[in-house]
């Protein structure tokens, strides 16, 4: 049974770009929830989707944005990148109330 | 003051020892409470999930939860070089409110 999968696995942008980052799933998996992390921080919620309606958003600026497809797919895109967004960008799948199931995280570094 | 509070450590120990690490929150809602592990360069891995006060074993490890004092741990048995990595403590209420409150997490090196 494939993990979840986030696309790309490192990125690096120039401050005042945007990215778009991708993560599948695990098949039938309805839930994917996004999170920031870093070494001050921590892990940091973002926003949550079920059946691409978004259930649920962390203290994040607009310029942090997501989306869900009808296969669960989800991206999530931040636009005007500021040095402070270069973090770990996880996502998590979930089934029902069971615990959630990371993928390994897309490294976002911000010059 | 944070919701959760862990202590980031790092926490260093030898093999075979047993290891306590633990967590302390501030809201009674909190319910569902989780432990995760994180190798460098990996997403977080659901070790133990538990719900309500009390203790729940697998195999080398033990998660306890103690509502009263809004206190939870992990205790890892006989542990092992590969248990090596930053333990997260996570919790959620039973709310509309699904998101995770985290812990900053506990680097741990296990000693050969």
């Amino acid at each position: 049974k494939a993990g979840v999968t986030q696309t790309p696995r490192y990125l690096i942008k120039t401050r005042g770009q945007q990215v778009t980052l991708s993560c599948s799933p695990i098949s039938g998996h309805r839930s994917v929830s996004w999170y920031q992390q870093t070494p001050g921080q921590g892990l940091q919620f973002l926003f949550e989707y079920f059946s691409e309606t978004q259930r649920n958003k962390g203290n994040f600026p607009g310029r942090f944005s997501g989306r869900q497809f009808s296969n669960s797919r989800s991206e999530m895109n931040v636009s005007t990148l500021e040095l402070g967004d270069s973090a770990l960008y996880l996502c998590a799948s979930r089934s029902g109330e069971d615990g959630y199931t990371f993928g390994s995280g897309t490294r976002l570094t911000v010059v | 003051q944070k919701e959760v509070e862990q202590d980031p450590g790092p926490l260093s120990v030898p093999e075979g020892a047993i290891v306590s690490l633990n967590c302390t929150y501030s809201n009674s809602a909190f319910q569902y409470f989780m432990w995760y592990r994180q190798y460098s360069r990996k997403g977080p891995e659901l070790l133990m999930y538990t719900y309500s006060s009390g203790n729940k074993e697998d195999g080398r490890f033990t998660a306890q939860v103690d509502k009263s004092s809004k206190y939870i741990s992990l205790f890892i048995r006989d542990s092992q070089p590969s248990d090596s990595a930053t333990y997260l403590c996570a919790m959620k209420d039973a709310g509309n409110n699904r998101k995770l409150i985290w812990g900053l997490g506990t680097s741990l090196a296990v000693n050969p």
